[in-house]
């Protein structure tokens, strides 16, 4: 089945540091991926959608300067936190639909926990 | 707009017993209805959809789902709940002309206990 590979699913970085997160569709191609973040116990807040090269979509409310979303290849997002906080500190989880399917469901990546010290 | 309700945080069920988890939808035109299961510190796993056709729709690890247009529902429902069911539920719903764009519920804690 379609897999959605996320790395890393673990982060813990400095204050004022930024990190990149990595969203790839294994095995199928993908124009257009999402991003969400989860808070404890809360459901999923979806940030932006990322278009394969052009911008990202960002959700009202969602910092497009500290959020940078890259869609580089029909198989590879990338989400970047600049200048992270410890208010960042999250689980971030991506999803993509198979390009070839419209009917196919969203696949998730497994997520990353950041955790910004 | 598109919103979805899952009216509870928390299901607790006895192993065997059969389990039911509720979400109600709105959304203007034709629903795309989903339920996705989440373990801890994983990403969401799809169990099953609804886009059209059959309002009782099967999907993974036993689960099945029923569409009620007139109530605005689809439940979540298993015959026999197992231990292993214990994780976090989300239901979601999409408009047919946006499928991919997902709004969730806030999710249901299932909890089967032996």
């Amino acid at each position: 089945g379609a897999v959605v590979s996320q790395h890393p699913s673990r982060v813990i970085c400095k204050s004022g540091t930024s990190v990149k997160i990595e969203c790839r569709s294994l095995d199928f191609q993908a124009t257009t991926m999402f991003w969400y973040r989860q808070f404890p116990k809360k459901s999923l807040m979806l940030m932006a959608t990322s278009n394969e090269g052009s911008k990202a979509t960002y959700e009202q409310g969602v910092e497009k300067d500290k959020f940078l979303i890259n869609h580089a290849s029909l198989t590879l997002s990338t989400l970047t936190v600049t200048s992270a906080h410890p208010e960042d500190s999250s689980f971030y989880i991506c999803s993509a639909r198979d390009l070839q399917d419209y009917n196919s469901p969203l696949h998730f990546g497994n997520g990353t926990r950041l955790t910004v010290t | 707009a598109q919103s979805v309700a899952q009216p509870e945080d928390q299901v607790n069920v006895a192993e065997g017993n059969p389990l039911t988890v509720k979400c109600t939808y709105s959304v203007s035109g034709n629903p795309y209805l989903f339920w996705y299961v989440q373990y801890p510190n994983r990403g969401l796993q799809f169990l099953l959809k609804y886009i059209t056709g059959d309002n009782l729709v099967k999907g993974s690890y036993g689960f099945e789902a029923e569409f009620n247009k007139s109530q605005t529902s689809f439940h979540l429902k298993k015959p026999s709940a197992l231990v292993s069911d214990s994780a976090l539920y989300f239901c979601a719903v999409s408009r047919g002309s946006t499928l991919g764009r997902l709004y969730f519920g806030r999710g249901t804690q299932l909890t089967v206990w032996p």
